[in-house]
């Protein structure tokens, strides 16, 4: 069965600084993965997705993920954030008709 | 800008009550979803449907049930609500390509059934 991991549920950093958030999946076969985000009281919203090609992806808002298959793993990266990217982040896997797994999320704190 | 809506944002509501939740989106996607979302808990897919005249159940064992009779509505209902139905619940939809493409949420209905 298909599964996420993101070991991290609550992440502090200082505006400005780097972030990278940690995303480890299961799957079968070449996964499907994906980073939302979610603002508080709102739906999530597709950050990125990657499913073949290069292995490191860009998104909105400034965002890139690197997919490491030997690692199993999916990490969002941001060079430098910003106070309005305080929010909780979902890793999602899925591959091809199959209904997309979602991980447990991790919130981001962003201070001054 | 929303493509997808969702109402009511918020809802109070008393043990026993019918409810339904409206999910309407107007991309023309075939394919909708209903996850139901608690803190600190992954996204439950609880129902969805790949067009008209389809749905099936998630997996998440939910007593809510769904339908599709026009391709841009699909209302989530509980025939009885109780204080286990208290959560979040979130609508979705994609288009061609199924999965691929990811997903479009609405903002979500947050549920308290007191």
């Amino acid at each position: 069965a298909q599964s996420v991991t993101q070991p991290d549920i609550h992440i502090t950093v200082s505006e400005g600084a780097s972030l990278e958030l940690r995303c480890n999946y299961s799957y079968g076969a070449t996964p499907y993965l994906f980073w939302y985000v979610q603002s508080p009281g709102q739906g999530l919203q597709l950050l990125l997705k990657y499913f073949s090609g290069d292995t490191l992806v860009q998104g909105i808002k400034g965002f890139e993920a690197e997919f490491k298959r030997s690692q199993s793993s999916f990490n969002l990266r941001k060079p430098s954030v910003h106070w309005s990217d305080a929010a909780e982040y979902f890793c999602a896997v899925g591959g091809g008709y199959q209904k997309v797994t979602f991980g447990t999320g991790t919130k981001l704190q962003v201070i001054p | 800008e929303a493509d997808i809506y969702q109402t009511p944002r918020y809802l109070v509501i008393g043990t026993g009550k019918k409810i339904t939740l409206e999910c309407s989106q107007t991309m023309g996607h075939d394919k909708m979803y209903w996850y139901q979302q608690d803190p600190g808990m992954e996204l439950h897919l609880i129902h969805y449907s790949y067009g008209v005249n389809s749905t099936e159940k998630g997996d998440l064992s939910s007593e809510s049930t769904v339908s599709r009779i026009r391709t841009e509505h699909f209302p989530l209902t509980l025939e009885s609500a109780r204080p286990s139905h208290t959560s979040q619940y979130l609508c979705a939809s994609s288009g061609l390509g199924g999965q691929v493409g990811g997903y479009t949420f609405g903002s979500g209905t947050r549920l308290t059934v007191v």
